[in-house]
């Protein structure tokens, strides 16, 4: 069973570029959620998609994107980068059974410094 | 707005000692509740899903608890050893399909 994988590792941009995370979810699982963790604090909900739908948004503004492909894997896109925007990106894969509970299986993130 | 809190930001404890975390939510009536470590520059890894109707549940050293009337969960480590010291999150979640909201974390240190 792979897990859940994403690349790049570390990126550094300057404000006002754009930046694509990409992750690849765990093998069976048809959710992917993505999150901003900022340092000493806990992750804050971006976005949510469910077989290839935007399935829920957390506080963020609409430079944030993303997207779900039909193998589940998922990219998030960052328009017009701030320096607020430098953070670890994680992203978590599940499946979604219909029950209440869905475990996440996080990636090791993404960590990108906006200067 | 559902607020999340755990109750301090660091916790020491010696090698032996039982380590216990709190987690406190308002606004929120969640219908279960999970609790992930995460080491540092790492992601979170899952440990244990406690559900609204269980009041406790175990995984080896680990223990939690659910208390709705309290609107608080309680992790237990017992026997702790330096190996349990990372950053523990608490996240209360909703129906299927909802996204988890998570605490700020707990950073427990267990020395030698």
């Amino acid at each position: 069973e792979t897990g859940v994988t994403q690349s790049p590792t570390h990126l550094i941009k300057t404000r006002g570029q754009q930046v694509t995370l990409r992750c690849s979810s765990q093998s069976g699982h048809n959710t992917v959620s993505w999150y901003q963790q900022a340092l000493g604090q806990g992750p804050q909900f971006i976005f949510q998609y469910y077989r290839e739908e935007e399935n829920g948004r957390g506080n963020f503004p609409p430079r944030f994107s993303g997207l779900q492909f039909p193998n589940y894997s998922s990219e998030l896109n960052v328009n017009a980068l701030e320096l607020d925007d430098s953070a670890l990106y994680l992203c978590a894969s599940s499946l979604r059974s219909g029950g209440a509970g869905e475990t996440q299986y996080f990636g090791p993130g993404t960590r990108l410094l906006v200067l | 707005s559902q607020k999340i809190e755990q109750n301090s930001e660091a916790l020491n404890i010696q090698e032996g000692k039982t380590a216990t975390l709190t987690c406190n939510y308002t606004n929120y009536s969640p219908a279960y509740l999970q609790w992930y470590r995460q080491d540092p520059g790492r992601g979170p890894v899952f440990l244990l899903l406690i559900r609204e109707n269980e009041k406790e549940k175990r995984k080896e050293r680990l223990k939690v608890t659910f208390d709705t009337t309290l609107k608080q969960s309680l992790f237990h480590i017992t026997a702790s050893q330096p190996a349990d010291s990372a950053t523990y999150l608490c996240a209360p979640g909703g129906q299927a399909g909802t996204a988890l909201i998570f605490g700020k974390g707990t950073t427990l240190s267990v020395s030698s």
